[in-house]
């Protein structure tokens, strides 16, 4: 089993609805959570960063952290076309580095 | 642009050869991570140097090694090159411990 579990999608949308993507983790000792966008062949952007347990906005999106059932969700607000592509969470235990443990990976399409 | 720069963007070689791969973090920034990102596993962590020291090291071969110099820049080098190690490279950069992680545009490494 993977550390970090991702499903991988596609997702397709139509333009203006609201996304949730998720994943789920296995090890506690994860502290630091993060979002990023990828797109094709090209390198991950950060798209949130969060610590511990709660909820991050940032413009039309929201992160959520729950640490109890080791729970990540990102949420997606009036999404565009220019959304699509494919979203990554990861986490840090910055007890043993500072690796990141990434999902795999959920591909989103939004169509106009 | 994340500020984190990578060469070459695109890298064919042989079974058996060796090449190497540069990275420049941000400006400022002291730690750089490398990455390896294929279709089957997904993005996993490598290597990482914290101002010229080894810091973390994840599921890297032995074939591969990585350095990062006094100006901080970094370079992996990968040897006896297989079928299997043709990938997406991507080096990351953060200033510090826990702090968010900027991944560069990626090489893209194809192996025949």
């Amino acid at each position: 089993q993977k550390e970090v579990e991702q499903d991988p999608g596609p997702l397709s949308v139509p333009e203006g609805a609201i996304v949730s993507l998720n994943c789920t983790y296995s090890n506690s000792a994860f502290q630091y959570f993060m979002w990023y966008r990828q797109y094709s062949r090209k390198g991950p952007e950060l798209l949130m960063y969060t610590y511990s347990s709660g909820n991050k906005e940032d413009g039309r999106f929201t992160a959520q952290v729950d640490k109890s059932s080791k729970y990540i969700s990102l949420f997606i607000r009036d999404s565009q076309p220019s959304d699509s592509a494919t979203y990554l969470c990861a986490t840090m235990n910055n007890n043993a580095g500072n690796m990141l443990t990434f999902g795999g990976g959920t591909r989103l399409m939004v169509k106009p | 642009d994340s500020g984190v720069t990578q060469t070459p963007k695109h890298l064919i070689t042989a079974t058996g050869q060796r090449v190497t791969l540069r990275c420049s973090p941000r400006s400022g920034d002291l730690s750089v991570y490398w990455y390896q990102q294929s279709l089957d596993q997904g993005l996993q962590f490598l290597i990482q140097y914290y101002n010229g020291e080894e810091r973390a090291k994840g599921n890297i071969l032995e074939r591969f090694s990585a350095q990062q110099f006094p100006d901080l820049h970094s370079e992996l080098n990968l040897s006896s090159l297989e079928l299997g190690d043709s990938a997406l490279y991507f080096c990351a950069s953060s200033f510090g411990r826990a702090s968010e992680q900027y991944f560069g545009p990626g090489t893209r490494l194809t192996v025949t």
